[in-house]
């Protein structure tokens, strides 16, 4: 299994550029969400999903849309990216429901925005 | 709403020693789970130790346990023969029963001196 992988691993933007991030999993999670990285901050959780075709939003979600049309995959999308999107982003997964499984996290995508 | 507090943004420790970081929460809630995360420079998110408020018994993973006192809201990590690949952020983490969300800390950095 590779986990969960996120591409690209760095990008810069210029403001009110548009671009995707793509996560995926091969574990079959029903559970995937995005969170930012921001210094002095912990993880933010943006955008969640249980499961195809469901999603929520969580703690920051403005500027960022999400969609999950497969289980495998969770893009999260930057519309119109501004200055204050830059940050580290970080995809997890998990099996959902009774047993509270432990929440697998990519390696992260660093996005600097001009 | 929930809410997770690392007072201590910096520790060190000698290598070979033992080191406690300090993790408190906020929750109403009788049903949750808590979780140290550990971030090396690498900045892959690795899951070091869990602990469900059901439990009394304190979770322990070979070299790094925790105090987890339910009452006074605290989770502590003790990581005992400290190495320097220890070294790195450390994040507490909160998740409600039946969420799959987590709320982090801020983070506490982790310095081991050879």
């Amino acid at each position: 299994n590779a986990g969960v992988t996120q591409t690209p691993k760095f990008q810069v933007l210029k403001t009110g550029q548009s671009m995707t991030l793509q996560c995926a999993q091969d574990m079959n999670h029903e559970y995937m969400s995005w969170y930012r990285q921001d210094p002095g901050m912990g993880l933010r959780l943006i955008h969640y999903s249980v499961g195809a075709g469901i999603t929520d939003q969580g703690e920051v979600p403005n500027g960022y849309n999400v969609s999950r049309s497969t289980t495998e995959d969770f893009p999260l999308r930057l519309l119109s990216a501004a200055p204050s999107q830059t940050s580290v982003y970080f995809c997890a997964s998990s099996y959902s429901g009774l047993y509270q499984e432990t929440q697998y996290f990519g390696p992260g995508t660093r996005l600097l925005v001009l | 709403a929930q809410t997770v507090t690392q007072s201590q943004p910096e520790m060190s420790v000698q290598e070979a020693e033992t080191v406690t970081l300090s993790c408190t929460y906020d929750t109403s809630e009788s049903d949750y789970y808590l979780f140290w995360y550990k971030q090396p420079p690498s900045r892959q998110m690795i899951l070091v130790i869990r602990q469900e408020a059901y439990k009394q018994q304190n979770a322990t993973e070979n070299r790094f346990s925790v105090n987890f006192q339910k009452a006074a809201k605290s989770f502590s990590l003790k990581i005992s023969d400290s190495q320097l690949g220890d070294a790195a952020m450390y994040f507490c983490a909160y998740r409600k029963g039946g969420s799959e969300k987590l709320v982090f800390g801020k983070g506490t950095k982790l310095t081991v001196n050879p």
